[in-house]
């Protein structure tokens, strides 16, 4: 039973193309995310949805497009990659109505730009 | 700018050894303070803190938080090879639904 899905696990590209990460959770939460891990391992927020509006848009560059077509799903789209993209991209999800709800992590996505 | 660091960036020790890693943080309006595990792939929750000298327990982990000096500790006992991690400290800062993560701290356990 995952709580939160990702897919693809590993995504192997080459710099100026599109691509999609697609994320999913079946906790019932009402806010999901996206984090990107850099190879130093510190993550960092891009985006977050309550209730498919979107509440934190960090600076990003508008290369990335997060979608959320309802509260359990929440895509990522990135345009024209760059080498400078590849990294882990973890999608989470937590319940903002109760305070205690840590984040619940998805296994991430390995991008690899060429 | 909310920053959040831990140390050391780097232990490692022997089984059995006890360990604590560091995790200190500058945020505007703090919420909570959070323990993660990663392993290969996503980071697992291990502990919310948000009340300053209550300790939180769990088998041979324990982490308290010290809200004077901005800090918190993670304890780790009788530690195991299972324990290898990079161990993340994030802070909820600046209203909900954002969290702040430190760089890590990896973690080896040799036996």
């Amino acid at each position: 039973d995952t709580a939160v899905s990702q897919t693809p696990k590993y995504l192997v590209t080459q710099m100026g193309n599109d691509k999609s990460i697609k994320c999913e959770q079946n906790l019932g939460h009402d806010t999901m995310y996206w984090y990107k891990q850099d190879s130093k391992k510190f993550l960092k927020i891009m985006f977050s949805y309550n209730n498919k509006e979107l509440i934190i848009n960090e600076t990003v560059p508008n290369r990335f497009s997060p979608k959320s077509p309802d509260k359990a799903h929440l895509n990522l789209h990135i345009n024209s990659l760059e080498l400078g993209d590849s990294a882990v991209y973890f999608c989470a999800s937590s319940q903002t109505s109760n305070y205690n709800s840590p984040l619940h992590f998805g296994n991430g996505t390995r991008l690899t730009v060429t | 700018e909310d920053k959040v660091v831990q140390s050391p960036l780097s232990l490692v020790v022997h089984e059995g050894d006890t360990v604590t890693l560091n995790c200190s943080y500058e945020v505007t309006n703090f919420r909570s303070l959070l323990w993660y595990k990663q392993e290969k792939k996503a980071p697992t929750f291990l502990f919310m803190l948000t009340s300053s000298g209550i300790e939180k327990k769990s088998g041979r982990l324990s982490s308290i938080l010290d809200k004077k000096e901005l800090s918190s500790i993670l304890n780790i006992t009788a530690t195991q090879t299972g324990d290898s991690a990079i161990y993340l400290c994030a802070v909820e800062a600046g209203g909900a639904q954002k969290l702040v993560f430190g760089q890590g701290t990896r973690l080896t356990i040799n036996p």
